[in-house]
């Protein structure tokens, strides 16, 4: 069967630090590979999604950016965190090669920016 | 664009009770639809989807969804509600590109008394 991974699950960083969030998946062969963030009261926000090794896709304009070094491992970063950056970090994978497969979600991160 | 409206923020329901908790989408072509659960601090299970032919849809947990294509909507169902039924809900609709991207509503968070 297939897992999500997702490290650390809580993080308390200063403003201006960089951050990594590492997520990987086990059990499946190219993934689609997707990074939200999660703001009290508004959902789930796409940040980036991956379809291929390398190949990233950024929904909106941030401080963010995601790397796919491996085929099952994506990677959310950044050089200097803003206040703005704190919320909830989820990963998702699905099934790719067809049209709206169900994404399955790693545990989070909480991200406190102090 | 597609859109996902869940136009209950909070609602409140005794153990026992029945549940509906309601999800509008806007979408120009037949929708992927998904319910998905979120307990606290935990990423996202998926209740149940709906893709296409029968528009009553059995998920886990004793869930249940009913398409109906002239409301544009998909709402959740449960007969009797148990009390660790207790937990944020999230519809969302699926676009029809291979990326498998989900467009989420804001969730509804449903509290359970006993």
């Amino acid at each position: 069967s297939q897992t999500i991974h997702q490290w650390p699950a809580t993080l308390v960083q200063p403003v201006g630090s960089p951050l990594s969030l590492e997520c990987t998946v086990e059990g499946t062969s190219n993934p689609n590979l997707y990074w939200y963030r999660q703001a009290a009261g508004r959902g789930l926000q796409l940040l980036f999604y991956s379809v291929g090794i390398g190949q990233i896709s950024s929904e909106v304009p941030q401080n963010l950016s995601a790397s796919r070094p491996q085929d099952r491992q994506f990677i959310l970063s950044s050089k200097k965190l803003l206040l703005s950056d704190s919320g909830f970090y989820l990963c998702a994978w699905a099934r790719a090669g067809a049209a709206s497969q169900p994404q399955h979600f790693g545990d989070g991160t909480r991200l406190s920016i102090l | 664009a597609q859109s996902v409206t869940q136009p209950d923020i909070h609602i409140t329901v005794s153990e026992g009770a029945s549940l509906e908790l309601r999800c509008n989408y806007s979408y120009g072509a037949t929708p992927y639809l998904f319910w998905y659960v979120q307990s606290p601090g935990q990423g996202l299970q998926l209740l149940l989807k709906y893709f296409s032919g029968d528009t009553l849809v059995q998920g886990i947990k004793g869930f249940e969804a009913e398409f109906k294509r002239s409301q544009s909507s998909f709402n959740l169902r449960k007969p009797s509600v148990h009390w660790s039924d207790a937990a944020e809900y999230f519809c969302a609709v699926g676009d029809t590109g291979t990326a498998s991207k989900l467009t989420f509503g804001t969730g509804t968070r449903l509290q359970v008394t006993l």
